[in-house]
């Protein structure tokens, strides 16, 4: 079976520019999250999708924003981009709607470079 | 991550044990991972314990858990050259919308050398 699935792998982009992110979860999982990880650092929570729905929204600004199709495929988007979103984006998915004894299983990420 | 710590960095020789140490904070029930993330690379999760446990095995693998302490670690066996990589310690937050989502300490970058 496939696993999470991202695209692209990697981006360069340049400030102010616009940015979308797209992620395919596990067959039969309902649940996307996203997260930052910067260079030497954990990666940190930016949204959570389940059926559509937002269920959890970390520390991010409003520049930041995601959604999730029927299909439960996602896409985040950032508007712009400072020299400060070059980052790795994870996206994960899980079964359902993100339950405390939920697994997250991550895709490779996509690399972001903002010039 | 400031909620979980880890030490950076950890060298060992191949075919000795590795043991990479985690400190949590939430003092209630929650879930807690080990991830491996090799380079370039998007995170593996390795094994998961609950809190109301204390061991975990898994081949290689042997997670222990102090709950008293709010301490985790995680002790790989006959360590390999392939082992290098960065582990990261997770435990499970309540978000905002209700649901729970891992978050995560800095990463242990662990060095196996011959």
């Amino acid at each position: 079976d496939a696993g999470v699935t991202q695209s692209p792998t990697h981006l360069i982009k340049t400030r102010g520019q616009q940015v979308t992110l797209r992620c395919s979860p596990i067959s039969g999982h309902k649940s996307v999250s996203w997260y930052q990880q910067v260079l030497g650092q954990g990666p940190q929570f930016i949204f959570q999708y389940y059926e559509k729905e937002e269920r959890g929204r970390g520390n991010f600004p409003d520049r930041f924003s995601a959604r999730q199709f029927p299909n439960y495929s996602s896409e985040l988007n950032v508007n712009a981009l400072l020299l400060g979103d070059s980052a790795l984006y994870l996206c994960a998915s899980s079964l359902g709607a993100g339950g405390i004894q939920e697994a997250q299983y991550f895709g490779p990420g996509t690399r972001l470079l903002v010039l | 991550g400031e909620d979980v710590e880890q030490s950076l960095f950890l060298s060992v020789r191949e075919g000795d044990s590795s043991v990479i140490n985690c400190t949590y904070t939430d003092s209630s029930s929650t879930y807690l991972y080990w991830y491996k993330q090799e380079p370039g690379a998007g995170l593996q999760l390795l094994t998961y314990i609950f809190s109301n446990m204390d061991m975990k095995q898994d081949q290689r693998l042997t997670v222990l858990l102090n709950k008293k302490d709010k301490h985790l670690s995680l002790r790989i066996a006959d360590t390999q050259t392939g082992d290098s990589a960065i582990y990261f310690c997770a435990e499970s937050i309540r978000a905002s919308g209700g649901s729970y989502i891992p978050t995560f300490g800095r990463g242990t970058s662990l060095i196996v050398h011959p």
